[in-house]
């Protein structure tokens, strides 16, 4: 079955710092795969997706993923963080050629401190 | 923009109690989900819903759980006899096409059964 591992439930940066948020997924064949964003009390709102295209993924926000398969990885990156940044991030798969459910990891805590 | 949205925002119920948790999906949308989070854990899949009829469900959604969509723009998400455990927030989801099209969510449903 599909899977996917998101290391550190809680990341803490500096204003102005890299973002990394990692994610590892498990599958036989490449599947699609999105990282969501969470802000207190709101639902979640897509950052960007990778569906087969191009392995460097450009979202909202100026943060960007790659999706590297020799390492089943799809990172989460942003060069310098902003306090508003902080909020919840979920990275999810959905296997092609389902009914298009997500499969989410486990989420992480992004803070982002002055 | 079209957004997802849900009512009533925050059901406190009884155990034992039926609720049903109410959602518009974007207009033009054909594919309907439901997940829902459990304070602290990750969102989980609970059951998709396109043509008319539940595409796939997960094992969380038993017998208790039913979806229906009434009309041209409700889509609901009823539990007959709730339990303590199915306190969570739940979220609607929906998606234009198959595959690879976004899934757009609602704010939620946080549901206390007390």
């Amino acid at each position: 079955a599909q899977s996917v591992t998101q290391l550190g439930s809680h990341v803490s940066v500096s204003e102005g710092a890299l973002v990394l948020l990692r994610c590892n997924y498990s599958s036989s064949v490449p599947p699609y795969l999105f990282w969501y964003v969470q802000y207190p009390n709101q639902g979640l709102q897509l950052l960007l997706k990778y569906t087969s295209a191009a392995t460097l993924v450009k979202g909202i926000n100026g943060f960007e993923a790659e999706f590297k398969k020799s390492e089943t990885s799809f990172h989460l990156t942003k060069p310098s963080a902003h306090m508003s940044d902080a909020a919840e991030y979920f990275c999810a798969v959905t296997p092609s050629g389902n009914t298009g459910k997500l499969i989410f990891g486990q989420g992480t805590t992004l803070q982002v401190k002055p | 923009e079209p957004e997802v949205t849900q009512t009533p925002s925050h059901q406190v119920t009884q155990m034992g109690q039926e609720v049903i948790l109410r959602c518009v999906p974007i207009s033009n949308h054909l594919y309907f989900y439901w997940y829902r989070q459990i304070l602290g854990q990750k969102v989980e899949f609970l059951v998709s819903f396109y043509n008319n009829e539940i595409s796939e469900k997960s094992e969380i959604f038993d017998d208790q759980f039913s979806v229906e969509r009434p009309d041209g723009s409700n889509f609901t998400l009823k539990i007959r006899s709730t339990k303590l455990e199915d306190s969570a927030m739940y979220f609607c989801a929906s998606k234009r096409g198959p595959d690879t099209d976004t899934q757009y969510f609602g704010p939620g449903t946080r549901l206390t059964v007390l």
